[in-house]
């Protein structure tokens, strides 16, 4: 299984502040087809979680511009321009290149 | 608009089988693959497999040998079975549709609970 890491684990930002959050995959996520398959989601409290990035880089539906993924073949980094209050949760990065799909072990984001 | 709703028992006992529903609104099962997907209370999320509209399935080898997905197309619904369940099935049970990329549209989830 490749397993996926995600750092830090816990993450404190003063709204108006960027963030950003690594996930380190075991092994490469770049398809042969040129596609990175690295997901990112957020999971608000007490909701199901949303998915606010695919193939690394591009922006789900409905989802504002301050979020932004990028990354190489096994790091990867979700960037929030600026913190606002609704961004609490936990985010989580999945890779979907081979089966079993896993994902990283969450990031909490909280705001001081 | 797609919608997804899981539906099931809450309180399994140790050893029976765990049988959830997940209905689709608002859109077609057609042409799309379909997840399922667990969270123990506290912890991280699982995967735990998916079909496509097809039928054809993969499932997570932690749990291939006593999971089954299946689908009704014409019934609008997902199917997710799980034998011989103890207390370690205890979580929230998502579905989620497969989108050109990542999973796009999840359920609320319906929790699970499995205790004598």
């Amino acid at each position: 299984d490749i397993v996926m890491t995600q750092s830090p684990l816990s993450l404190p930002v003063t709204p108006g502040e960027p963030a950003s959050i690594s996930c380190r995959s075991s092994q490469s996520l770049l398809h042969l087809n040129g596609y990175k398959y690295l997901d990112w989601y957020l999971q608000k409290p007490g909701q199901s979680p949303r998915l606010l990035i695919y193939l690394g880089f591009s922006r789900a539906s409905g989802v504002p511009d301050r979020f932004s993924g990028s990354g190489s073949g096994t790091d990867f980094t979700l960037k929030i321009s600026r913190v606002e209050a609704e961004d609490v949760g936990i985010y989580y990065c999945m890779q979907s290149l081979q089966t079993p799909y896993t994902f990283g072990q969450g990031t909490r984001l909280e705001i001081k | 608009q797609v919608q997804l709703q899981e539906s099931g028992p809450g309180l399994v006992k140790p050893s029976e089988t765990l049988s959830l529903t997940c209905s689709v609104s608002g859109g077609t099962i057609n042409s799309h693959y379909w997840s399922w997907i667990r969270q123990p209370p506290g912890k991280g999320l699982e995967w735990i497999g998916y079909i496509y509209y097809s039928g054809n399935t993969n499932y997570n080898p932690s749990l291939e040998s006593r999971v089954n997905i299946s689908v009704a197309t014409s019934k609008r619904h997902l199917s997710l079975r799980l034998s011989s369940v103890t207390a370690e099935d205890t979580a929230v049970y998502y579905c989620a549709r497969l989108g050109a990329g990542g999973m796009d549209v999840w359920g609320q989830g319906t929790a699970v609970t499995v205790s004598s």
